[in-house]
């Protein structure tokens, strides 16, 4: 079945240092790729959408310079935190989908603790 | 956009009663709605999933209903087992239309006891 596989699992950063999460679809090009939030103990949050090739759309209230997400390639997508601050540590997860497909193919998380 | 609202946020059920979780959903034109579980720091993981020409589908203990009038979709759990414990989330979309992001509801913590 369809892999997304999403680095690091976990990453310890000091404040206002910035930080790159890759996805990569193993077996199938994605289209698109969906980066939500997930603070604990609530729901993934939608940050922002990018397709292939194209600037990213962001969700209300997600800040597009500190949020970089860069789509080069049906394969890769990366979420850069840049200036990370205390506030942005949580669990980022990526999900990848191709167009005319009804599924989602979730990457494996990454829990980014900003210290 | 999408408003996807999911109750209750916290259930707790003896082992091998029924367990039963609600969503409904703002966009009339969502198409897909799929549910997922998620243990604590891992990935969501999809157990099913139903399409708006479907009213119910079910697999084993699993069933999800569908109202597209309502606008509103349920998860069934029958003969729950302590390892249903987990968090569960509803979620809708345009699926199949480029671009188009799931919305998750904010989440069921179901606690099956033996």
């Amino acid at each position: 079945g369809a892999v997304v596989s999403q680095h690091p699992s976990w990453v310890i950063c000091k404040s206002g240092t910035s930080v790159k999460i890759e996805c990569r679809s193993l077996d199938f090009q994605a289209t698109t790729m969906f980066w939500y939030r997930q603070f604990p103990k609530q729901s993934l949050m939608l940050m922002a959408t990018s397709n292939e090739g194209s600037k990213a759309t962001y969700e209300q209230g997600v800040e597009k310079d500190k949020f970089l997400i860069n789509h080069a390639s049906l394969t890769l997508s990366t979420l850069t935190v840049t200036s990370a601050h205390p506030e942005d540590s949580s669990f980022y997860i990526c999900s990848a989908s191709k167009t005319g497909d009804l599924g989602y193919t979730f990457g494996s998380g990454t829990r980014l603790t900003v210290v | 956009g999408e408003n996807v609202e999911q109750h209750p946020s916290t259930l707790s059920v003896q082992e091998g009663d029924s367990a039963v979780i609600k969503c409904t959903y703002s966009d009339s034109a969502s198409n897909y709605f799929p549910w997922y579980k998620q243990e604590l720091g891992k990935r969501p993981q999809l157990i099913i999933d139903i399409r708006s020409n479907v009213g119910e589908k079910k697999d084993q203990r699993i069933a999800v209903t569908l109202n597209k009038t309502a606008k509103h979709f349920s998860l069934h759990i029958t003969e729950t087992q302590p390892e249903d414990s987990a968090v569960y989330f509803c979620a809708a979309s345009k699926g199949g239309q480029a671009g188009t992001a799931l919305i998750f509801g904010k989440g069921t913590t179901l606690s099956v006891s033996s």
